[in-house]
């Protein structure tokens, strides 16, 4: 079956540090691979996201980068800011699936001032 | 911009009592699903509807039921509430499914059973 590791949390990072959240996944078919982050008391929202290898998706200012020879799609950012303190939750959605999103943990991000 | 709704934000249920969250998505899609997230842990799926009429049991069915009546509306039932349904719930549609599945999340429904 499909299943999302991700990098366990939680993670604390001075501002303007370089941020890395690791994922990595296993998939019966070939999946799209998303971030979707959970700000305090709200709903998951969709960060990024790739449908192929090699594809980097970007917004914000973070990326990641669908690797298929190491199932991995982990999420950078050069320079964090206090204002992305957040859970991040790596997800594939594959057509081998039902359907579905398959999620990872979540890591949960502080960023200090 | 409404997207998906969720009614209620919060609740506390007694033991034994029975409700219903509703979820409510006006971009006309297909796909709806609904999570419960517990603490520190990742969302599991309890069930998903790809159409009007068409439900499917998700990874932790047990204690729900659901129903789909109407593309906008997948309403969440609980039967006989038990302290272990204590979680966050979400909502969420996507126009397709598969690995084109890009979720909206509705803001969620805290529950607490005592």
């Amino acid at each position: 079956g499909n299943s999302v590791t991700q990098m366990e949390g939680p993670v604390t990072l001075s501002e303007e540090a370089f941020l890395t959240i690791n994922c990595t996944y296993t998939a019966t078919g070939y999946p799209s691979l998303f971030w979707y982050v959970q700000y305090p008391g709200e709903g998951l929202q969709l960060l990024l996201k790739a449908t192929k290898a090699d594809d980097k998706g970007s917004n914000k200012g973070f990326e990641a980068t669908y690797r298929k020879e190491t199932t991995s799609f982990h999420l950078e950012k050069g320079s964090v800011q206090v204002s992305d303190s957040a859970v991040y939750f790596c997800a594939l959605g594959d057509s081998g699936s039902a359907r579905q999103l398959t999620f990872g943990s979540g890591t949960q991000l502080t960023v200090l001032p | 911009n409404a997207g998906v709704t969720q009614t209620p934000k919060f609740r506390i249920l007694k033991i034994g009592q029975s409700m219903t969250l509703q979820c409510a998505q006006d971009m006309n899609h297909n796909y709806m699903y609904w999570y419960r997230q517990d603490p520190g842990m990742g969302l599991k799926l309890i069930y998903y509807s790809v159409g009007a009429g068409i439900t499917d049991k998700g990874e932790v069915p047990n204690g729900y039921n659901v129903s789909r009546s109407t593309t906008e509306d997948f309403p969440l039932r609980l039967e006989l509430a038990a302290p272990s349904q204590t979680s966050v719930y979400f909502c969420a549609s996507s126009p397709l499914g598969g690995r084109n599945t890009e979720a909206f999340f509705g803001q969620g429904t805290r529950l607490t059973v005592v």
